[in-house]
């Protein structure tokens, strides 16, 4: 089945040390994201990529960073400049930028600190 | 700046009621709309997706529609049932697919 794989399903970040979150898809789809959701809030944007080794920064991209060295995969960092780690991490991905079609979510991270 | 209000943010209602829930967004010149459920602990799963030049989409028991010139979207769902309980969000985007979310609404259908 196609889809998007976030892993882990849990974390747990010790202060002052970085965490990776992993996002895999297999839908061939060449726009990537990463969100950030709050208790209560809506979701928002992190990081986005349009196409492979290009990406650019959302509304919070402080105290992130990512990379796109494959098509398939969009890992996110959380490093310890960001100083209020703990939410949902939320990977999507679309076919393409242009926003025709629909967005796709994996299933998230909850990240926590120890 | 591009917000969007989702009202109310809670609703509970008997089961095989009709309902309709709000969406509204202060930027008028967007490119697309999707309403997304999300259950909890989990993902977003796309429910609906209207382009800024449709009026419309239905899927099944779902009803979106789009008014751009004032800023509104409504979801309406026929004839809820209780796995219809779930939270769900709106979200706008102006071009390179940057979606701006409301807040949700958490819908409880009661059996």
């Amino acid at each position: 089945d196609g889809g998007i794989t976030q892993s882990p399903k849990y974390l747990f970040r010790k202060e002052g040390q970085n965490v990776t979150l992993s996002c895999e898809q297999n839908l061939n789809h060449d726009a990537m994201y990463w969100y950030r959701q709050d208790p209560g809030q809506g979701l928002r944007l992190i990081y986005y990529s349009q196409i492979v080794n290009d990406f650019q920064k959302g509304d919070i991209a402080e105290g992130y960073s990512v990379s796109r060295e494959k098509k398939e995969s969009f890992p996110l960092t959380v490093t310890s400049a960001q100083k209020n780690p703990t939410a949902f991490y939320l990977c999507a991905s679309s076919a393409t930028l242009t926003g025709i079609q629909p967005q796709h979510f994996g299933d998230g991270t909850r990240l926590s600190i120890l | 700046k591009q917000e969007v209000t989702q009202i109310p943010a809670a609703l509970s209602v008997p089961e095989g009621e009709n309902l309709v829930l709000n969406c509204s967004f202060t930027d008028s010149a967007i490119y697309n709309l999707q309403w997304f459920r999300q259950d909890p602990g989990k993902g977003l799963t796309s429910l609906l997706l209207i382009q800024s030049s449709q009026r419309e989409q239905t899927s099944g028991r779902l009803n979106a529609s789009l008014d751009k010139s004032s800023g509104r979207s409504t979801l309406y769902i026929a004839a809820s049932q209780p796995g219809d309980s779930a939270t769900y969000l709106c979200a706008v985007s102006k071009g390179a697919q940057k979606l701006v979310f409301g807040q949700g609404t958490r819908l409880t259908i009661n059996p």
